[in-house]
Parts: structure tokens; sequence; C-alpha cells
């Protein structure tokens, strides 16, 4: 079991569709990391999250909107994506951004883009 | 800004060893190791830091050399359950992110 919940763990969507995925930790983390991963590749940053405020933005496409509304909880709101989308989507939390913690992963929701 | 991951891929039998390098072409703040199977979410292991000493979990252990800016894991005795990609992640000296190497499968054979 982690200790970080995302959802749903599966998503099928079309390419009009509007979709969010969730991500929750109660271990008091103040950074909250989302990460896109396409297969038999490493995890790619594509937002961080410091104290609730957007800390890095890794030149995303603005169809992947992030939202922090509070320290536990972390949304990803998808819309009109491309079928290149398709990914496994994980959320990951650590105590602060000071990278001197480690990073405590989800079990990831697994896009696919019809 | 990726580090470098090596080998890209190893096969062992039950009981050897193993060893998997991670090198930055930039300075090091510190090196993350994770293990992630098949399907599953990636598992922490152990952080150096620039200037730490070196780390152990019970048959893992890693080391970091700041001259190299270089991290090897060390996989002692390996078992079945050792299987897996093995990334690591490096934080610059001066960065903010993690970036992580492209991965060493690691794949145990009884």
């Amino acid at each position: 079991d982690t200790e970080v919940t995302q959802t749903p763990k599966h998503l099928v969507m079309g390419m009009t569709n509007k979709k969010s995925l969730k991500c929750e930790q109660h271990m008091g983390h103040r950074a909250m990391y989302w990460y896109k991963q396409k297969a038999k590749k490493p995890p790619e940053l594509m937002f961080v999250y410091s104290y609730e405020k957007l800390s890095i933005n890794e030149s995303v496409p603005s169809r992947f909107s992030p939202e922090c509304p509070n320290s536990s909880l972390l949304n990803l709101h998808l819309h009109a994506l491309q079928p290149e989308d398709s990914a496994l989507y994980l959320c990951a939390s650590s105590q602060d951004r000071q990278y001197n913690q480690p990073q405590h992963f989800g079990d990831g929701t697994r896009l696919s883009i019809l | 800004q990726q580090p470098v991951q090596s080998p890209q891929a190893v096969i062992l039998r039950e009981g050897e060893d193993a060893v998997i390098n991670c090198s930055s072409s930039k300075a090091l703040y510190s090196v993350h190791w994770y293990r992630q199977k098949h399907g599953e979410a990636p598992v922490f292991l152990m952080i150096l830091l620039k200037g730490g000493e070196q780390k152990g979990h019970e048959k893992i252990s890693a080391s970091f050399n700041e001259k190299k800016q270089q991290s090897s894991l060390y996989l002692t005795a390996s078992q079945l359950s050792y299987s897996g990609t093995y990334f690591c992640g490096a934080a610059l000296e001066y960065g903010n992110k993690l970036v992580f190497g492209a991965g060493t499968i690691l794949r145990v054979k009884s």
C-alpha cells in the first residue's frame, strides 16, 4: 500500500473530453509533483507545487492544468488531449523541495486517449 | 541534464552481485535511487547527499563519489524480488528538480 493515493487507476477518454486526475497524501508533506511516464522510460517531471503554490511548470501544454486546493490534495485537469498524451501519470510528495528527502510515489493513473 | 545510468540491463542468477552506476556531468547535490516493478509505482530505496556517507539497506547499499559526480548502487546476494527497473534521480547542486536516468533493467533468475 502506498501512502500517496491516486484516482482513478485507469482512465480512457476521447480527445474532446474533460476529466481530472486526483492525488491525495496525509503525510504532512508540503511539496507535491506530477510526473508523466511512457512505457520503458523514466518519469518526466511536469509540475511541482510547494506550499500549495505552483513553483515549476516544465513547459507542459495548456491542455494539462494542475490545481492544489489544499496541502493534501493535488489535481490534474485534462482537456482536449492528444493520443501521444497516453501514459502513466504519477503523483509524488515529499516533505519539502530541498531534495534531501525522498519522494513518495502513488500507484499512478494509466491514461489512454482514443 | 539527464544522468547517465549503466548498464542498461543486467541478468543475474540468485545470489549473484550487481553494480549500477549513475553519472552526472554537473555537480550533484543528491542522488536518489528507486526501484520500479512492472505496472507499479517507483519505490524509494535510498538518498545519497553531497558530503554524505555510504548508505545501506539490507543487502542493497550505495555510494556517492563527489570527485567523479557518480553514485553506485550495490546489490549483493541478489534475490528474485530484486527484479525490476532501477532509476537514479539526480538533483543538481544549483538545480531545482530531480531528473531521472534512463533506468537499468535488472532480472534475477532462479
